[in-house]
């Protein structure tokens, strides 16, 4: 089975604080999404990959960063957090460049503070 | 207009009965992802369907790719069915669309 891990299921942060979520996953997926989930808003792409060292912005990147510096690490970054980037954090991973399924982690809740 | 649109956005059912949910979508995709989140978070994947109708136990999904809609149905409804369902279909850069899910309730 795919496994898919975050680092933590819940986390409270101070505004201005500097965040790291990590997300690892163990079946040597290419592609790895980090997306937030928000009440009435869904699923929003944050940030994705297709490779080691390869980021592309997805549709909310703003205040935020990632970093894939091995293939089953992708780890995104809240360079300063505030109060609006409180929401659930989704890591998912999937294999190869077509259209295949994702498989996600646990989520983060993280609460800023 | 959401590029995915899903119906109804809560639903409250009686243990045993049918239920559907529906995704209509207006970007084109060659496929389609039916998702599942319980009350805790964990997603878990259910259906990935690009033409026709699959079946995995009590649930059964179809896509119409002409129409651009797509189905999931549970039969026999059960309370461990209580959740949020979420479809989903690929943008061109190979991301998922998401809908805003439909949450599920399924009363004994």
């Amino acid at each position: 089975d795919v496994k898919v891990t975050q680092s933590s299921r819940y986390l409270v942060k101070r505004t201005g604080e500097k965040v790291f979520l990590e997300c690892v996953q163990d079946m040597d997926h290419e592609n790895m999404f980090w997306y937030r989930q928000d009440p009435g808003l869904g699923l929003r792409l944050i940030y994705f990959s297709y490779d080691v060292k390869m980021k592309e912005k997805g549709d909310i990147p703003e205040g935020y960063s990632v970093s894939r510096e091995k293939k089953e690490r992708f780890s995104l970054i809240l360079e300063s957090a505030s109060t609006n980037q409180t929401s659930m954090y989704l890591c998912a991973s999937s294999f190869g460049r077509s259209y295949n399924e994702q498989f996600f982690g646990p989520g983060t809740r993280l609460t800023v503070l | 207009k959401n590029e995915v649109e899903q119906s109804p956005q809560n639903l409250t059912a009686q243990e045993g009965e049918f239920i559907t949910i529906n995704c209509s979508y207006s970007v084109g995709i060659s496929a389609l992802h039916w998702l599942q989140q319980h009350p805790g978070g964990g997603i878990v994947s259910l259906f990935m369907l690009s033409s026709g109708k699959k079946k995995h136990g009590r649930l059964i999904a179809t896509i119409n790719i002409q129409e651009k809609h797509s189905s999931l149905h549970i039969t026999a409804s059960h309370p461990r069915d209580s959740a949020v369902y979420i479809c989903a279909v690929w943008g061109s850069q190979g991301n998922l669309i998401f809908g805003k899910g439909t949450k599920l309730s399924v009363k004994p």
